[in-house]
């Protein structure tokens, strides 16, 4: 049984740049979440989509966004890129449902020059 | 909103040493908490949980108890092994009717344990 995966595993962009990370979910998941963890830091939560719909949004800009496709399977966009940005994004899974727990998968590393 | 407080690192134990990493919580209604450890390069594995009070979550020899009154939620292990050595993180999620959405996570603890 296949965890959630991510793709790319590390990525290299320059200020300004859009970048585009992808997270497929534990199998029997459908609901998808992700998290941006800068160097030394906790995670930090930026949104949530279930049923191909943004369902819950934390403190980030609107440079920030994503999708969720039928199968699941989801997209994070970053545009216009600052060096800030530079982190491990991780994208969790879970089962819809009472008391279901968040898996995560091995994360993308970006670092924007 | 919710928020956790956990003890900086990094932690430094001599194999087969008693861990504590303290954890403290604040948050309205029952969250559910957590605990997730990363290893060197890789992404957060979850190694235990408690959904509420007085829950005990255990795991591979570490265990933390859900404990209402001091909004704690300490991690502890009798005999620390080198492949301990990692970053702990404690979390808490909304509890509405039960369904655990957004994780809100301390800063994160690194365990070093020496042979």
């Amino acid at each position: 049984d296949a965890g959630v995966t991510q793709s790319p595993t590390h990525l290299i962009k320059t200020r300004g740049q859009q970048v585009t990370l992808r997270c497929s979910p534990k199998s029997g998941h459908d609901t998808v979440s992700w998290y941006q963890q800068a160097l030394g830091q906790g995670p930090q939560f930026i949104f949530q989509y279930y049923e191909e719909e943004e369902r819950q949004r934390g403190n980030f800009p609107d440079r920030f966004s994503g999708h969720q496709f039928p199968n699941y399977s989801s997209e994070l966009n970053v545009n216009a890129l600052l060096l800030g940005d530079s982190a491990l994004y991780l994208c969790a899974s879970r089962r819809s449902g009472r008391e279901e727990t968040q898996y995560f998968g091995p994360g993308t590393r970006l670092l924007v020059l | 909103g919710n928020s956790v407080t956990q003890m900086e690192g990094p932690v430094t134990l001599s194999e087969e040493a008693f861990l504590t990493i303290n954890c403290t919580y604040t948050a309205t209604g029952y969250p559910s908490l957590f605990w997730y450890v990363q290893y060197p390069g890789e992404g957060l594995q979850l190694l235990l949980k408690a959904t509420k009070a007085d829950d005990k979550g255990s795991n591979k020899g570490f265990e933390a108890t859900y404990r209402k009154e001091t909004t704690s939620f300490h991690l502890e292990k009798g005999s620390v092994q080198v492949s301990d050595s990692a970053v702990y993180f404690c979390a808490t999620g909304p509890n509405y009717g039960g369904a655990t959405n957004k994780l809100i996570f301390g800063t994160g603890t690194l365990l070093a344990v020496q042979p």
